[in-house]
């Protein structure tokens, strides 16, 4: 009963480095989210995927990019990273017409 | 824009105390109004939450507090204990909207012996 699973949980990034964190689900949830999570800012929205094949910007998207791959799995990529990035960002899921959503543990990553 | 306000940020309660966290929206599309508990390390996973049709919701020692007229709701922790301790978030929910949940900014709970 693995429910959203994130790989990896931690990552050092050198600065212009690119990397994908992945993000699947068991749940057969529609829609999944990314959100990065700062100190004093709370939970902030980079993307979401209402259903498989659709995606659109949330509140911070600048930076990112994602992939919907299937219905089970959503990437987040950093094509360049920055120090800005450094974050711990979390991946969520929800299912269609019920409104609470199951988080991943988090990937915290560091640009240096 | 910020749409849920969540205060204080941070808040340390004596163990037996009550702790009140309180939050305040602006979208009347609100439809659901959750709160999340998040421990060190981990996820932030759901605690508990309420509807606008209620103005009260209790499960064990935790209590959601929501007056609908001052777009206001609080959650209450009675007899707050030292594995309470955690970052809690508010959070508000349309159904008509595909973009999930808006969280307020969270608040660092310390729960001293």
């Amino acid at each position: 009963n693995a429910g959203v699973t994130q790989t990896p949980k931690f990552q050092v990034l050198k600065t212009g480095q690119s990397m994908t964190l992945q993000c699947a689900q068991d749940m057969n949830h529609n829609s999944m989210y990314w959100y990065r999570q700062d100190p004093g800012m709370g939970l902030r929205l980079i993307y979401y995927s209402a259903s498989e094949g659709t995606t659109d910007k949330g509140e911070v998207p600048n930076g990112y990019n994602v992939s919907r791959l299937n219905k089970r799995e959503f990437s987040l990529r950093l094509e360049s990273a920055a120090p800005s990035q450094t974050s711990v960002y979390f991946c969520a899921s929800r299912k269609r017409g019920v409104p609470e959503a199951f988080f991943g543990q988090g990937t915290r990553l560091t640009v240096v | 824009q910020q749409q849920v306000k969540q205060s204080p940020q941070s808040l340390i309660v004596q163990k037996g105390g009550i702790s009140i966290i309180n939050c305040a929206y602006e979208n009347t599309a609100f439809d659901y109004f959750p709160w999340y508990q998040q421990f060190p390390g981990k996820g932030p996973a759901l605690l508990i939450a309420i509807r606008p049709d209620v103005s009260e919701k209790k499960e064990g020692r935790f209590t959601i507090s929501f007056n609908k007229s001052a777009k206001q709701f609080s959650l209450h922790i009675m007899d707050s204990q030292p594995g309470d301790s955690a970052t809690y978030f508010c959070a508000a929910f349309s159904g008509g909207g595909a973009d999930g949940l808006t969280f307020g900014k969270g608040t660092h709970l310390i729960i001293q012996p």
